[in-house]
């Protein structure tokens, strides 16, 4: 089955305490992206990557990292989480590199972190 | 800065009625567009895209208009059914740029 996986699904924290949040597609696509999802503002893009080993800036990207070493994995690093990262974290894939093709980007089910 | 947005949060059919919601963008560049649909506890799912020189793209249920002129775009949905209730976005990609810009939502509830 074509799938978006992201680990873990929820995840409590502290202030401070490094944090990786995993991302895996398995339909072979290029593209990928981290979002992160906060009531009234929508979807707002932290880091996208067009193929391995090419990651950018989205809107938001300030307090994460990201790597793409491999072409299935996209993982997102909290290296000092805050309480202003507390939110709900969807990864997202495409086939094509161009976001504004037609390849849909399909949605991982989410991860929903608290920073205490 | 310029985004996508929607002009109402929330909105409420009866089962069996068609749905009407709506987006406006203000970014003229905006070249393609998408309406996603999220269920609760899970992420945004594909329903209907359309490209900036199309002014009506047709699905199964599902209708996208797109009036450049007024920078407004809106999701139809036939004969509004339980299994419609989500969280509906609308997304633009604005030319050059490689991410989409996402509105805040509009939640639709059908009542039976």
């Amino acid at each position: 089955e074509a799938q978006v996986t992201q680990n873990p699904r929820y995840l409590i924290t502290v202030t401070g305490k490094k944090l990786t949040v995993t991302c895996s597609q398995n339909m072979n696509h290029e593209y990928m992206s981290w979002y992160r999802q906060d009531p009234g503002l929508g979807l707002r893009q932290i880091y996208y990557s067009m193929n391995v080993e090419a990651t950018d800036k989205g809107d938001v990207p300030e307090g994460y990292k990201v790597s793409r070493k491999e072409k299935r994995n996209f993982p997102l690093i909290l290296e000092s989480p805050s309480p202003n990262q507390t939110s709900l974290y969807f990864c997202a894939s495409s086939l094509g590199a161009r976001v504004g093709s037609t390849d849909t980007q399909y949605f991982g089910p989410g991860t929903r972190l608290t920073v205490l | 800065g310029e985004s996508v947005g929607l002009h109402l949060p929330t909105l409420s059919v009866q089962e069996g009625d068609n749905s009407i919601i709506n987006c406006a963008y203000s970014n003229s560049a905006s070249d393609y567009f998408i309406w996603y649909k999220q269920e609760s506890g899970k992420g945004p799912q594909f329903i209907i895209d359309i490209r900036s020189n199309m002014d009506k793209r047709q699905g199964q249920r599902v209708t996208v208009l797109l009036n450049k002129t007024v920078k407004h775009l809106s999701l139809q949905i036939a004969a509004t059914q339980p299994g419609d209730s989500a969280v509906y976005f609308c997304a633009e990609n604005i030319a050059g740029r490689r991410a989409l810009t996402f509105g805040s939502g509009t939640r639709l509830q059908v009542q039976p």
